[in-house]
């Protein structure tokens, strides 16, 4: 079965820094990689997805970039705020099946 | 939009007894739902995938004697935890999915935090 590792599982930077997470997966056949946004005691929210047919997407300050070759993919916040303090989770989801794995999560703190 | 609620947010049960938690599509219809458990700073832990009119499949290590599943209806699911205990004490989110999509897109519930003393 599909198998997404995530990391790190902090990441602490300061205001207008640039964030990164990368996750890893490892069933070929997934081709849909989305990332969710978790605040304490929240659901997630879905706040930018790729399908494995593109290699990147942005969205204002949040890109996605996905290297099936290496079966990576990676969340880049750029400027960060202090509203963007959560917890990130990737996942990764083949068509036609129905689990969707979730990475081990990020806690990202951005400071003032 | 695509929105799933739950009920009841929070619970407190006695060690023993079970509880129930809904989830509900709002405004769409799903053929799909799915019940994740979530603990303090963890990931979410697939629990069971529960498809309209059939039995939930439940994932390894999951007790579906513990956990039942019933998906009634395309707008409805719920969870019974039976003869809870201090170790069920988890945040439990459903998610479902649309009715005639490719299903890569989840819509999740709010969640419900249960505490069993």
């Amino acid at each position: 079965g599909e198998n997404v590792e995530q990391h790190p599982s902090t990441l602490s930077v300061q205001e207008g820094d640039s964030a990164v997470i990368k996750c890893t997966y490892s069933d070929s056949a997934s081709n849909y990689f989305p990332w969710y946004k978790q605040e304490l005691g929240k659901r997630p929210q879905l706040i930018i997805d790729i399908r494995s047919n593109v290699g990147e997407k942005k969205d204002q300050r949040i890109a996605v970039t996905l290297n099936k070759t290496a079966k990576h993919f990676s969340l880049h916040i750029t400027e960060t705020q202090p509203e963007d303090s959560a917890v990130y989770f990737c996942a990764a989801h083949a068509t036609g099946f129905q689990k969707l794995v979730f990475g081990t999560g990020t806690r990202l703190l951005v400071s003032p | 939009g695509a929105v799933v609620s739950q009920h009841p947010s929070r619970v407190i049960c006695k060690s023993g007894t079970s509880v129930k938690i809904e989830c509900r599509s709002l405004d769409f219809q799903a053929t799909t739902m799915f019940w994740y458990r979530q603990f303090p700073k963890k990931s979410l832990m697939l629990m069971a995938t529960s498809n309209e009119g059939s039995k939930a499949t439940y994932e390894q290590g999951v007790e579906k004697d513990k956990f039942l599943i019933n998906h009634a209806s395309l707008t409805l699911s719920t969870l019974t935890v039976t003869s809870a205990h201090p170790e069920d004490s988890s945040f439990y989110i459903c998610s479902a999915t649309k009715s005639g999509t490719s299903g890569d897109l989840r819509y999740f519930g709010p969640g419900t935090r249960l505490t069993v003393t």
